[in-house]
């Protein structure tokens, strides 16, 4: 089963818009990680946050973690038609689920040249 | 240096047929995990290594999967008597210690005819 799920499933937007995807979970985790997904290929690593952490960036990319909603969202700005992809969040929690990511079904994000 | 290797990219085999996937994780890694992507199903988890050993083996689909690691380094996933259903593709990740992040490599693309 899926603990994450995300919204949009699909987002379609012009070069230079903001692209926002959400990712909401079920039970408490560790840390969430995001990836991204080209076509047939395999998973790049985005970012990491951690359950005492609020708000990571890197580059073009903003993650916020609230723990209070189990919710967390990937920003991505001024897109380019490069970030065409699918892309993931993952939960990684303890107990009996240590050691697992839980993927959610991913949002596919393409924009337009 | 490398990243995590997978060997080989694509698999065509016939029902009942045996497989075997190799996964080089990236070297100092301790931490190996098995994921497995299909439509239906989305990104599953199937099992981890800490060092050579398993503490997790929850994941695998049925008996019928085994996978192990030595020297704390290459790993192998077996299916035995092959399925239709089990046509998909086969993820490996390393990572420094487990809670950290993933890196995956670009996985084996599994037909089973």
């Amino acid at each position: 089963s899926q603990q994450g799920e995300e919204d949009p499933q699909a987002l379609s937007i012009q070069e230079g818009e903001n692209a926002t995807m959400n990712c909401s979970y079920k039970t408490s985790i560790n840390n969430l990680q995001w990836y991204r997904q080209n076509s047939g290929r395999g998973l790049v690593h985005l970012i990491l946050i951690r359950s005492n952490e609020r708000e990571k960036h890197s580059g073009r990319l903003r993650v916020t973690l609230d723990t209070s909603k189990k919710s967390s969202s990937l920003l991505i700005t001024a897109s380019r038609a490069a970030d065409t992809a699918s892309y993931f969040c993952a939960t990684e929690a303890g107990g009996t689920s240590y050691g697992k990511l839980t993927f959610g079904q991913g949002t596919i994000l393409t924009v337009h040249p | 240096g490398a990243g995590v290797s997978q060997s080989p990219s694509n698999k065509v085999t016939e029902k009942g047929k045996d497989v075997e996937l190799r996964c080089d994780p990236i070297s100092g890694h301790t931490a190996l995990y098995w994921y497995r992507q299909s439509l239906g199903q989305g990104l599953e988890f199937l099992i981890y290594f800490q060092g050579n050993s398993a503490p997790d083996k929850s994941g695998l689909p049925s008996d019928r999967f085994s996978a192990e690691r030595t020297g704390g380094s290459v790993s192998t996933l077996t299916i035995q008597r092959t399925q239709q259903e089990d046509s998909a593709v086969y993820l490996c990740a390393s990572s420094f210690e487990v809670q950290t992040t993933q890196y995956f490599g670009p996985g084996t693309r599994l037909t089973v005819l």
